[in-house]
């Protein structure tokens, strides 16, 4: 059964600290792993989409990675701003199609203090 | 584009009321599907829909049930509901490996 570990659950860090949310899955054979973002009582918002075949995507100051055969995923934020606090999840899909389900881990709640 | 659409946003039942919650997308998404978010627990899949008429259950089944008439709307019903269904509510949409969340609807079970 896939699982899904975020750790830290929670982050404190002064603003233009350059930060790592980290997240692990314990079941290799992924399609692929989405980082969101959740803003307190809101719903989430995709933020960056890896296939199983890719090792990165980019997207402005935020850059996901991806190891498979560790079993890891990387979240990297940089310059941190205030406006980035927030809670961050990952989740995996286990297989292509439209019945594969994602996985979510418990996430990460960011503090970012100006 | 709406996106996705959820009502209501809060809802307060008493023990063995049942209601319907009511979601909507219109980017003409085939899956559609209900997640439950519970301090602790995470996000945990409910039901599912890969299309008009086709149904599956997810990992949390027991309490609700939905059904898919249309490609636009997912309804999911609470027929008995119990305290244990307090939580906030989220449906999501998308294509194959993406997903588009709604603001969520947070239910009250006294």
């Amino acid at each position: 059964k896939q699982e899904v570990t975020q750790i830290p659950a929670a982050l404190s860090v002064p603003e233009g600290e350059n930060l790592v949310l980290n997240c692990s899955f314990t079941d290799s054979a992924i399609y692929n792993l989405q980082w969101f973002r959740q803003d307190p009582g809101k719903g989430l918002t995709s933020l960056l989409l890896i296939q199983s075949s890719q090792r990165e995507q980019t997207s402005g100051r935020l850059n996901a990675s991806l190891d498979k055969s560790s079993g890891r995923s990387t979240l990297y934020i940089a310059a941190s701003q205030p406006g980035d606090s927030a809670t961050y999840l990952c989740a995996v899909k286990s297989r292509a199609g439209n019945t594969g389900k994602l996985i979510f881990g418990q996430g990460t709640t960011l503090q970012v203090k100006p | 584009n709406a996106g996705v659409t959820q009502t209501p946003k809060f809802q307060v039942l008493k023990t063995g009321q049942s209601m319907t919650l009511q979601c909507a997308q219109d980017m003409n998404h085939e899956y559609m599907s209900w997640y439950r978010q519970d301090p602790g627990m995470g996000l945990r899949l409910i039901h599912y829909s890969v299309g008009a008429g086709i149904t599956d259950q997810g990992e949390v089944p027991n309490g609700y049930n939905v059904s898919r008439s249309t490609t636009e709307d997912f309804p999911l019903r609470l027929l008995s509901a119990a305290p244990s269904q307090t939580s906030v509510y989220f449906c999501a949409s998308g294509p194959s490996g993406s997903l588009y969340f709604g603001p969520g609807t947070r239910l009250t079970v006294l």
